[in-house]
């Protein structure tokens, strides 16, 4: 089975701190995204990316950045967290860019960020 | 704006039932159709998807319809049961990206 695990379940930061947010996957997928989830807006995307070192915007990457250094493992970034970035934020991979692959991601079980 | 959206935000359904949810879209440049189910607590959940050049996949108790022409899909889930209670979410996959809709909530009654 593909895991995808996420480094918190919960997190509470101040205003104006740094965050790191830890996506490690387990299948040697090739793509990974960052999105977030707010009521009544659904699932919305942030950065993705299909190979290492390799990094594209989503539909809402303002205020965010990320980091892929290692096949498994993408990194979201906030670089001063604000209280509009309170949300749960979830983590996807999926197989090779191109295809059908790409649409079946396997999700993390998420991180619920706090912004005080 | 493109978007893909759904009907109901809430769908309440007798244990045993069928049930439907229905999606609405609005890119008929997509390449997949997908629906994913989140349970409490946890990721979404790939359940089924659909090529754009067919109109009907059938799965596990579960059913894909995609009619191109009013640019309509719809998840059916044969005998509810109550692990079936979710949010269920259509998404449209085009160029390697998944774009979400927003949700219906799956209710079983007793």
């Amino acid at each position: 089975d593909v895991k995808v695990t996420q480094s918190s379940r919960y997190l509470v930061k101040r205003t104006g701190e740094k965050v790191f947010l830890e996506c490690v996957q387990d299948m040697d997928h090739e793509n990974m995204f960052w999105y977030r989830q707010d009521p009544g807006l659904g699932l919305r995307l942030i950065y993705f990316s299909y190979d290492v070192k390799m990094k594209e915007k989503g539909d809402i990457p303002e205020g965010y950045s990320v980091s892929r250094e290692k096949k498994e493992r993408f990194s979201l970034i906030l670089e001063s967290a604000s209280t509009n970035q309170t949300s749960m934020y979830l983590c996807a991979s999926s197989l090779s860019a191109g295809g059908q692959d790409s649409y079946e991601q396997y999700f993390g079980p998420g991180t619920r960020l706090t912004v005080t | 704006g493109e978007s893909v959206g759904l009907h109901l935000p809430t769908l309440s359904v007798q244990e045993g039932d069928n049930s439907i949810i229905n999606c609405a879209y609005s890119n008929s440049a997509s390449d997949y159709f997908i629906w994913y189910k989140q349970e409490s607590g946890k990721g979404p959940q790939f359940i089924i998807d659909i090529r754009s050049n067919m109109d009907k996949r059938q799965g596990q108790r579960v059913t894909v319809l995609l009619n191109k022409t009013v640019k309509h899909l719809s998840l059916q889930i044969a005998a509810t049961q109550p692990g079936d209670s979710a949010v269920y979410f259509c998404a449209e996959g085009r160029d390697d990206k998944i774009i979400f809709g927003k949700g219906t909530r799956l209710h079983i009654l007793p």
